[in-house]
């Protein structure tokens, strides 16, 4: 069972280039999240889905995009990348239910813009 | 909304010794509370929750953590603290009441010293 699944892991953009994070998890979870994390800091969520076809912002949404067209995948674009971007970035879906609501995070994807 | 403070950016704890992690909330309703670790250049790894019952919760790695809902902190704790546990520490909490949003505190980075 392989959880959650970020490609690529690394990747060097230049100003105004575009890209797409890619996020699949195999759980069957409703939920999934996009965070970032600059450097000594905490993680901040940038959109969330709550089930296919539904997404909605978090805390810092400017500057990127998402879709969830199925259960499974949850991919963040960020169409015109800024040095703000270089970040790592974490996919993560948490289930629901007791037994199950720890989120399980995928393993990072390191940005860097120049 | 809900909110996670970690009060301390950085906690030192000679190897062998007691440690502490603080950890307090805020949420309208009743909470899940989660501690993640995350070692360097790794994604977040969960480490206990608390759903309900018994405020003492055990995780893996010899961590513990105590819920008091009086003070709405969740502290994490080990007895005796491992070169090998220096990382950085997110408490997490979960509203269950709102739609399963998981919000993150800004982390505090532990450093055992042999």
């Amino acid at each position: 069972n392989a959880g959650v699944t970020q490609t690529p892991k690394f990747r060097i953009l230049k100003i105004g280039q575009s890209m797409t994070l890619q996020c699949t998890q195999d759980m069957n979870h409703n939920y999934m999240y996009w965070y970032r994390q600059d450097p000594g800091m905490g993680l901040k969520l940038i959109y969330y889905s709550v089930g296919a076809g539904i997404t909605d912002k978090g805390e810092v949404p400017n500057g990127y995009n998402v879709s969830r067209s199925t259960t499974e995948d949850f991919p963040l674009r960020l169409e015109l990348a800024a040095p703000s971007q270089t970040s790592v970035y974490f996919c993560a879906s948490p289930g629901t239910g007791d037994m199950n609501t720890e989120a399980f995070f995928g393993q990072g994807t390191r940005l860097t813009v120049v | 909304a809900q909110s996670v403070a970690q009060p301390e950016d950085q906690v030192n704890v000679a190897e062998g010794n007691p440690l502490t992690v603080k950890c307090t909330y805020s949420v309208s309703g009743n909470p899940y509370l989660f501690w993640y670790v995350q070692y360097p250049n790794r994604g977040l790894q969960f480490l206990l929750k608390y759903i309900t019952g018994d405020n003492l919760v055990k995780g893996s790695y010899g961590f513990e953590a105590e819920f008091n809902k009086s003070q709405t902190s969740f502290h994490l704790k080990k007895p005796s603290a491992l070169v090998s546990d220096s990382a950085l520490y997110f408490c997490a909490v979960r509203d269950r009441g709102a739609g399963n949003m998981l919000t993150f505190g800004g982390g505090t980075r532990l450093m055992v010293k042999p």
